[in-house]
């Protein structure tokens, strides 16, 4: 079955600097896009990041433009967020999420990762 | 970017009954491209519908959506105990991808 297995995170001060990772299984990853998602303390849900398939294309949502970083290892079906420049408002739980249809850019999640909590605090 | 707006926020309703949620886009989502999900306490969010009204894998199908243009409406037909949660609609039109505010259906 698919599965989304995230780790990382935790607490870091304003300024520093984090990274979370997604490991994939029970699909092809290298025919996927895929996306982080972000959801502060009781709030909703917030798009973060897009990575294509094959790493040829990457979108951020303005929020996080040039502070945080997605990519991917297809060899190893994992896909990491770094987050850089951290600020308080970045707090909140972090989800990988696979975008549903193969090889195309759909911008919709048919399965998502368990979740990190990201702190960002003095 | 498109805003989405949920109403109710809230929506108090009994199992077996039916429930209806409603999304109303900022501007046109154009190619169907909306999605409903479930999110419940301490757990990811779970896709339930796709291309505004498609059902995801292994969705039940007392789960309905429709709508288009800029108004969009979730559908569950009998309320069962495990559908008492949070649900979420979200825009694919045009980037960034956005989510609504949430609408949770409680007993």
């Amino acid at each position: 079955q698919i599965q989304l297995v995230q780790s990382g995170g935790g607490g870091v001060q304003p300024g520093g600097s984090l990274r979370v990772s997604c490991a994939a299984s029970g699909f092809s990853f290298s025919d996927f896009g895929m996306h982080w998602v972000r959801q502060a303390p009781g709030k909703g849900l917030e798009w973060v990041a897009f990575i294509r398939f094959d790493g040829s294309h990457k979108s951020y949502a303005d929020s996080v433009k040039g502070r945080f970083t997605i990519s991917r290892d297809n060899s190893n079906n994992t896909v990491f967020l770094q987050m850089n420049s951290l600020r308080p408002e970045d707090t909140g739980v972090y989800y990988c999420a696979k975008d549903k249809e193969r090889r195309q850019d759909e911008y919709f999640f048919d399965y998502w990762g368990q979740g990190t909590l990201v702190t960002v605090s003095s | 970017e498109i805003v989405l707006t949920q109403s109710p926020g809230t929506l108090s309703l009994s199992p077996g009954e039916r429930a209806t949620l409603s999304c109303t886009a900022s501007l046109t989502v154009r190619g169907g491209y909306f999605a409903w999900y479930q999110q419940k306490p301490g757990q990811s969010p779970r896709l339930l519908i796709h291309g505004a009204s498609s059902r995801a894998t292994g969705i039940p199908d007392r789960f309905s959506g429709s709508g288009s243009g800029t108004d969009f409406t979730l559908t569950i037909s009998r309320l069962e105990p495990e559908d008492f949660a949070l649900y979420y609609c979200q825009q694919y039109s045009r980037s960034p991808p956005t989510f609504g505010q949430g609408t949770k259906v409680e007993f």
